[in-house]
């Protein structure tokens, strides 16, 4: 069975300072990959998306990650972070209809 | 923009209660999802429905059943609501044409927080 694993449920970076959050997955084949962002007392947005061809993947917001298919992840990254980045970041995989989505990573941002 | 309206931000029910749970999107999409989303679980898939009248269940349809009569609207029902069904809902839609992730988005409303006493 498919499944999406985000090692860390929370995250505190400091504003300006570069963020990383790891996924992992475990799939017969290689999905579809999904980044999404929750702002608090909203629904989920779309950060960034792979299908196949490179493997770094550019986002909106500043965001990119890169799909290591040998370590089976798709770790998110942003080079400086902003206040208005603290959310919480969802991971997703899948290949039809359905999407399997990690438990979440909430990133804190002090000043 | 594509929107997707969820009709009830915030609703308290009681025990045994029907609970009806409403979206509606207004971009023209076939695909159309109820996720439950719980702190330290995620988005889970309770229901689908890629057409008109069909649904398909998702990993966590017990207690709940949908009805989609109109390709615009989506109805999440909770025949008779219990405590541990209290959660943040979460609708989504995304276009056709093969359906699912593969057409690109899903597209979320803002949520409807349901407590259960």
């Amino acid at each position: 069975a498919q499944s999406v694993t985000q090692p860390d449920i929370h995250i505190t970076v400091s504003e300006g300072a570069s963020l990383e959050l790891r996924c992992n997955y475990s799939y017969g084949a290689t999905p579809y990959l999904f980044w999404y962002v929750q702002s608090p007392g909203q629904g989920l947005q779309l950060l960034l998306k792979y299908f196949s061809g490179d493997t770094l993947v550019q986002g909106i917001k500043g965001f990119e990650a890169e799909f290591k298919r040998s370590q089976s992840s798709f770790n998110l990254r942003k080079p400086s972070v902003h206040w208005s980045d603290a959310a919480e970041y969802f991971c997703a995989v899948g290949l039809d209809y359905k999407l399997s989505f990690g438990a979440g990573t909430t990133v804190t941002v002090r000043a | 923009d594509v929107k997707v309206t969820q009709s009830s931000r915030y609703l308290v029910k009681r025990t045994g209660e029907k609970v009806f749970l409403e979206c509606v999107q207004d971009m023209d999409h076939e695909n159309m999802f109820w996720y439950r989303q719980d702190p330290g679980l995620g988005l889970r898939l309770i229901y689908f429905s890629y057409d008109v009248k069909m649904k398909e269940k998702g990993d966590i349809p017990e207690g709940y059943s949908v009805s989609r009569e109109k390709k615009e609207r989506f109805s999440l029902i909770l025949e008779s609501a219990s405590t541990n069904q209290t959660s943040m809902y979460l609708c989504a839609s995304t276009p056709g044409g093969g359906g699912g992730p593969n057409t690109g988005e899903l597209f979320f409303g803002e949520g409807s927080r349901l407590t259960v006493l």
